[in-house]
């Protein structure tokens, strides 16, 4: 699986957009970008995934480089319950999935 | 979502006991389940890959006889932290996969166990 950058942490005010970007710049043709978050003590929990193309569902949206090369994460309207650990991953499908260090979102009131 | 079912969610034991931790998929069958372990600020590690009905392979590292990993049917994996000593508190997360159901790409991870042993 490819690896992938993200920023170690980030901010966001309460309301406002959270963008949180990822690199995944060796990511292989096969591979997927998924993204997962993780409220502290609790397990990771599946936000999103897409190939090519854009994606939204009622949590976030994905946008994807045109090379594929990048990706960001779009949280529209934070709230407090959004603050977590965010893992970006590229990942065919294969078997396990492999975390990196994510980048912790802290949403402020 | 599909839902993966881990119990205790919290476990205090004394040092030299075991300790089981159970993990069940709900909603699938999930013919290969991970076990990882998440020391505090750091991210998920793998322990060990295990399908069901046949013996767990574990990563480099991972001691196979103190941790214990059983998959016995398609709904159930646990772990056993044998001879707990304090340096295995941790949390740890199980995962479960249906590899050959429709819904082989995705991943659905356990609530987690925080074992403190003392």
């Amino acid at each position: 699986d490819a690896k992938t950058t993200q920023p170690p942490s980030m901010d966001c005010a309460e309301g406002r957009a959270a963008n949180l970007p990822c690199n995944h710049s060796t990511i292989s043709g096969n591979e997927y970008v998924y993204w997962y978050r993780q409220i502290h003590s609790q397990g990771p929990q599946y936000i999103i995934h897409g190939l090519k193309n854009n994606e939204t569902n009622e949590m976030a949206s994905l946008i994807i480089t045109e090379d594929r090369k990048s990706s960001t994460l779009i949280l529209p309207h934070a709230t407090l319950r959004d603050t977590a650990v965010y893992y970006c991953l590229a990942w065919a499908g294969s078997y396990q999935l492999t975390f990196g260090k994510g980048t912790k979102l802290s949403v402020i009131p | 979502g599909a839902v993966v079912s881990q119990h205790p969610s919290r476990v205090i034991c004394k040092s030299g006991t075991s300790v089981k931790i159970e993990c069940r998929s709900l909603d699938f069958q999930a013919t290969t389940m991970f076990w990882y372990r998440q020391f505090p600020k750091q991210s998920l590690m793998l322990m060990a890959t295990s399908n069901e009905g046949s013996k767990a392979t574990y990563e480099q590292g991972v001691e196979k006889d103190k941790f214990l990993i059983n998959h016995a049917s398609l709904t159930l994996s646990t772990l056993t932290v044998t001879s707990a000593h304090p340096e295995d508190s941790s949390f740890y997360i199980c995962s479960a996969r249906d590899l050959g159901g429709q819904r082989n790409t995705e991943a659905f991870f356990g609530q987690g166990t925080r074992l403190t042993v003392v």
